[in-house]
């Protein structure tokens, strides 16, 4: 099955830097790759998301980019605030069906003020 | 609209013991899964369900049972509850079809604790 790698696993930055996870997958069938973020003690939340027909997708100070031949995707976020601190999960989807996601292990990010 | 509820939030259970986790979502969505959510091991899926009438197996489905008798619910069950099941459960719900119907919303989740 689809196995996912997320790197790293923790990532602590200074407020106004550039923060970066990366994801691998194994199943080159897969088509759908969502990243959602969690904050303590609440449900994930979908931030951004990307098909395979796409190399790269910006939503203000988000982006995801994708590359197919490598497999492996990564979220960019840009000056971080504080509120950033949380939870990321990556996820690709399970072959060439995108309704069963995959997910890795998760990035805690720690915005420092 | 509420999205995706869960109930209970929160549940102590013995060893042994029997319990349902109940989710409902007021969005007509097709596609529901159950999620446990474990430190340093993400999100692994459970069980799925793309209908109503319909259950599938996921990752980790081993002491677990569902049900999707109506299309808005799809009850999680535990028929003998076990220590390795102390985890926080999540369940998500999504549209049919292609993007941007992709995007699975999560419950608030429920933590459980098997004594």
């Amino acid at each position: 099955g689809e196995n996912v790698e997320q790197h790293p696993s923790t990532l602590s930055v200074q407020e106004g830097d550039s923060a970066v996870i990366k994801c691998t997958y194994s199943d080159s069938a897969s088509n759908y790759f969502p990243w959602y973020k969690q904050e303590l003690g609440k449900r994930p939340q979908l931030i951004i998301d990307i098909r395979s027909n796409v190399g790269e997708k910006k939503d203000q100070r988000i982006a995801v980019t994708l590359n197919k031949t490598a497999k492996h995707f990564s979220l960019h976020i840009t000056e971080t605030q504080p509120e950033d601190s949380a939870v990321y999960f990556c996820a690709a989807s399970i072959g060439g069906s995108n309704y069963k996601l995959t997910f890795g292990k998760g990035t805690l990010l720690t915005v420092n003020p | 609209n509420a999205g995706v509820t869960q109930t209970p939030k929160f549940r102590v259970l013995k060893t042994g013991q029997s319990m349902t986790l109940l989710c409902a979502q007021d969005m007509n969505h097709e596609y529901m899964y159950w999620y446990r959510q474990d430190p340093g091991m993400g999100l692994r899926l459970i069980h799925y369900s793309v209908g109503e009438g319909t259950t599938a197996k996921g990752e980790v489905p081993d002491g677990y049972n569902v049900s999707r008798l109506k299309k808005q619910n799809f009850l999680l069950g535990l028929e003998s509850a076990a220590p390795s099941q102390t985890s926080v459960y999540f369940c998500a719900s999504r549209g049919g079809g292609n993007y941007p119907q992709e995007t699975q919303y999560f419950g608030p989740g429920t933590r459980l604790l098997v004594l």
